[in-house]
Parts: structure tokens; sequence; C-alpha cells
């Protein structure tokens, strides 16, 4: 089974500035088969990047993705407030399919 | 639109067991997988299984085998999740989400807080 782990467990930033989220897997993962969600509270979760660095319809450049192997990463350019949110990396596209224990990202 | 309508809350009593729906519209029914994903208070994103909606095959969780099941009824384009055997852990919202094919999810259901407490 891949473990995913994501950190830092909380980033606390300001609007407008950069935020980078990290999800390191077990093993080596397709790159092909990574995606990442941001859910808000009293919220389901929200695609937000697939493939590893594709992002889902209606999802703002600020948001991307990259990485291959056992290491990937979210970046959001310049955090707006609507951001401020959990944000979960998931393998999927196997017989099992796995989270991240997740990032929150709060304002300072 | 593509929607994932799910039914309403649950309050059960430890031993007892729910039933969950998830109603689909918007797109072909059984051309996208099911999955159902839950999340304790609090806590973190837990995947529970998949149901292939076409043919009815399912796959599950190693931690819920034996107690959920999945079931679909292509007429009403509707997909169950029944979880049995409750006890106190099992307190959480469950989610159903729509797969393209071992794809991500890309579109859940508003989700379904079901609470287990004697």
């Amino acid at each position: 089974e891949i473990v995913l782990t994501q950190s830092p467990g909380t980033l606390s930033l300001s609007p407008g500035e950069r935020a980078t989220l990290s999800c390191r897997a077990s093993q080596s993962v397709s790159s092909s088969y990574l995606a990442w969600y941001h859910q808000k509270p009293g919220q389901a979760p929200r695609l937000l990047i697939y493939g590893a660095s594709s992002r889902a319809t209606g999802i703002p450049d600020r948001f991307s993705g990259s990485g291959s192997g056992t290491d990937f990463t979210l970046t959001i350019s310049r955090l707006e407030p609507e951001d401020f949110a959990v944000y979960y990396c998931q393998h999927y596209g196997s017989s099992l399919w796995t989270f991240g224990q997740g990032t929150k990202v709060e304002i300072k | 639109q593509v929607q994932l309508v799910q039914s309403g809350a649950e309050v059960k009593k430890p031993g007892a067991s729910v039933k969950v729906s998830c109603k689909a519209s918007g797109y072909t029914f059984t051309s996208y997988y099911i999955h159902w994903v839950r999340q304790a208070p609090g806590q973190g994103l837990e995947w529970m299984g998949i149901i292939n909606p076409s043919t009815g095959v399912t796959s599950y969780a190693q931690t819920l085998q034996g107690r959920v099941t999945m079931t679909r009824d292509t007429s009403t384009s509707t997909v169950y999740m029944d979880l049995s055997s409750l006890r106190s852990e099992d307190t959480a919202v469950y989610y159903c989400a729509r797969d393209p094919r071992l794809g991500p999810f890309d579109y859940w259901g508003q989700g379904t807080l079901v609470t287990v407490s004697s």
C-alpha cells in the first residue's frame, strides 16, 4: 500500500504570499495518478490538480503542481482569501486509492 | 450539470447498520465509477471503496471488508453504501465521489453525517 505523507501539517501565511505544499509517497508512483484537492470547512473536497500538474476545470492558474517519483509539490503563487483551506494529495488509478493526511493553510 | 445528491443525516446505535444513498444526475450513470470516502470529525479523508455502476463490481478497503457493501440501482441512477456493525469510530461525514474510469474524483456529493451513539 502506498502511503502519502504531506508536509508541513500547518502553513501560516498572509494573503498575497506564496504557498508550497509537499506530498511524499512511500514508493514511486506514476505522476499520471497524483491529484490535489482542497477542502473548506463544511464543504466537500474539490479537485484542483490531476496527473500531478494538470489543472482541473475552472481552477485559476495561481495553482500549479509538479513532481515525479516520490516527491510532489503544490504551489499557490499568490494566496487569495478563498485559498485558506486544507489541502490533500491523493494517489488514484490503481486498485487502492489513498490520501495524504492533509496540510492546513491558515491566515497568519 | 453533474450532481451527486446524498441522503440526509443519520443517528444510529452501536451495532446497527446504516444505508446512505447517492443519486447521480447530469451524466451517463454507467460511464463513471463511484467511490465512497469518509471523514471523521477533525480528521482526514479515508477511502472506503468503489463500485462500477455498469457491472456492479465492487472493491473495498481492507479495513472495512466484511462490514461495507456498495450497490447500485441503474433505474434510478443511485448508488448505495451500507455499513454494518456500527461503532463509535464510524461517526463521520460520508461522501460519494465520481471517477471517470480510474481518474481523479471530479465531482463529490454534499456529504452525509452519520453519528453512532448510544
